[in-house]
């Protein structure tokens, strides 16, 4: 059975700081997605991993895979308050078709 | 267009009533879901079409009813549930493949906000 698991699960961290949330899977998967959750809205989609070595950039945020490790990180830079949200990664499950394993969502909050 | 569309925003029935929640997409994607998502845990995946056919149920309830009428339509029509049932219905979509690779990115509504009395 697919898992995919994040930590942390809850990240308090101060403006200006960087830190990275990391995700790591269970068997091989080949398409890593990262969401983006603010509380009572629904999930913006913030990247597409679909290749080993993949490295996507939008802003403060880079996403990055290695599917040989299993892991993709969701490095933030300079954190801001407008950051502040659940982020969730999910794997394509190649053997179960059309469904996407979610971690349990990293809670990130950015303090002045 | 590039949105998934839900109404109602909010929903509030007690458990002898019958209602239906509504998504629509005009992406031209194929495949089309319901997710549950309960308070500060992920969404959890309910039924799943493909080409306007029912491919994955979840092992969900028989009170949860779901339908896709045509290609941009899906409903969820709700009946007898219970108060446990009080969650936000999340509706995606996506573009599909039909050699068998993985599916892709998905592309959620902004969801539907119920609450079981």
């Amino acid at each position: 059975e697919l898992k995919v698991e994040q930590n942390p699960l809850f990240l308090s961290m101060q403006e200006g700081k960087n830190y990275t949330i990391y995700c790591n899977y269970s068997t091989t998967s080949d398409r890593l997605y990262w969401y983006r959750q603010d509380p009572g809205k629904s999930l913006e989609s913030l990247f597409v991993l679909l290749s080993n070595g993949a490295v996507k950039q939008e802003g403060r945020l880079m996403a990055s895979l290695d599917t040989k490790a299993r892991l993709s990180t969701l490095h933030i830079t300079a954190a801001v308050h407008d950051l502040s949200a659940t982020y969730f990664c999910a794997v394509d499950g190649k053997d179960s078709s059309y469904k996407l394993i979610f971690g349990s969502g990293t809670r990130l909050l950015v303090r002045p | 267009d590039t949105e998934v569309t839900q109404t109602p925003k909010h929903l509030v029935m007690g458990m002898t009533n019958k209602k239906s929640l509504k998504c629509e997409q005009h992406m031209g994607h194929r495949a089309m879901y319901w997710y549950k998502q309960k308070a500060k845990k992920p969404p959890e995946l309910m039924f799943v079409y493909s080409y306007e056919k029912l491919s994955i149920n979840e092992s969900v309830p028989s009170r949860f009813s779901p339908e896709c009428p045509n290609s941009s339509l899906l409903n969820l029509h709700l009946h007898a549930l219970q108060p446990e049932d009080s969650a936000l219905y999340l509706c995606a979509s996506s573009p599909t493949f039909r050699t068998g690779a993985s599916v892709g990115e998905q592309f959620f509504g902004p969801g539907t906000r119920l609450t079981v009395l």
